[in-house]
């Protein structure tokens, strides 16, 4: 399977620890983000990186957060002090090169559980 | 802020039924939408996508048409089958925003009755 793979699949977390999650967008796809997603909501924009350069970042990315991607292929996005409210499917999505290629290709989440 | 909006949260058919599944947007700069199929405990699945220099672009039994005028996408479903159920978000960017940031709506669950 060459699509984006997230890991893990799932966390369950007691509040205040903190954790990490791992992407691995589609081979040669530069351009990577991170989506946050609630129950019944749709996905919303966390953050983006263009190879190793992290080019945008949400107003939602708390200092709690932060994301790496240091050799422009896997990023990681960490949560420190986790809080119940941070519960939620983290999504990764990846898209080419290509400027004109602007469909981004989503993994299939972690799914966090704060308690 | 400027976002994007479904008209029905559920919307149920039968098995072999066109399904139309509607979106309006606010965002005039908008010039980029995609459609995408979300199953349960599953990431967005890319279905079809459409820039604002066109009207409407066809797929494999799914259709999108785009009204500019008054903000509405919808996205068109032939001959629904069970399989097609799960939750249909629309999503749009801009060029003034680089492309890098992808609004979603709040998604219509579509479920498919055999």
């Amino acid at each position: 399977d060459t699509g984006v793979s997230q890991d893990p699949r799932h966390k369950i977390t007691k509040r205040g620890q903190n954790v990490t999650f791992r992407c691995d967008p589609i081979s040669e796809h530069n351009r990577l983000y991170w989506y946050r997603q609630t129950l019944g909501q749709g996905p919303e924009f966390l953050t983006y990186f263009q190879n190793e350069a992290q080019l945008e970042k949400s107003r939602l990315l708390s200092d709690r957060f932060s994301a790496e991607r240091p050799k422009g292929s896997f990023s990681t996005l960490e949560i420190q002090r986790t809080e119940q409210g941070d519960s939620a499917m983290y999504l990764c999505a990846s898209s080419p090169r290509d400027p004109l290629a602007l469909s981004r290709y989503f993994g299939p989440g972690t799914r966090l559980t704060v308690l | 802020g400027e976002s994007v909006g479904l008209h029905l949260p559920t919307l149920s058919v039968q098995e072999g039924d066109n399904s139309i599944i509607n979106c309006a947007y606010s965002n005039s700069a908008s010039d980029y939408f995609i459609w995408y199929k979300q199953e349960s405990g599953k990431g967005p699945q890319f279905i079809i996508d459409i820039r604002s220099n066109m009207d409407k672009r066809q797929g494999q039994r799914v259709t999108v048409l785009l009204n500019k005028t008054v903000k509405h996408l919808s996205l068109q479903i032939a001959a629904t089958q069970p399989g097609d159920s799960a939750v249909y978000f629309c999503a749009e960017t801009a060029e003034n925003s680089g492309y890098s940031t992808l609004t979603f709506g709040k998604g219509t669950m579509l479920l498919v009755s055999p």
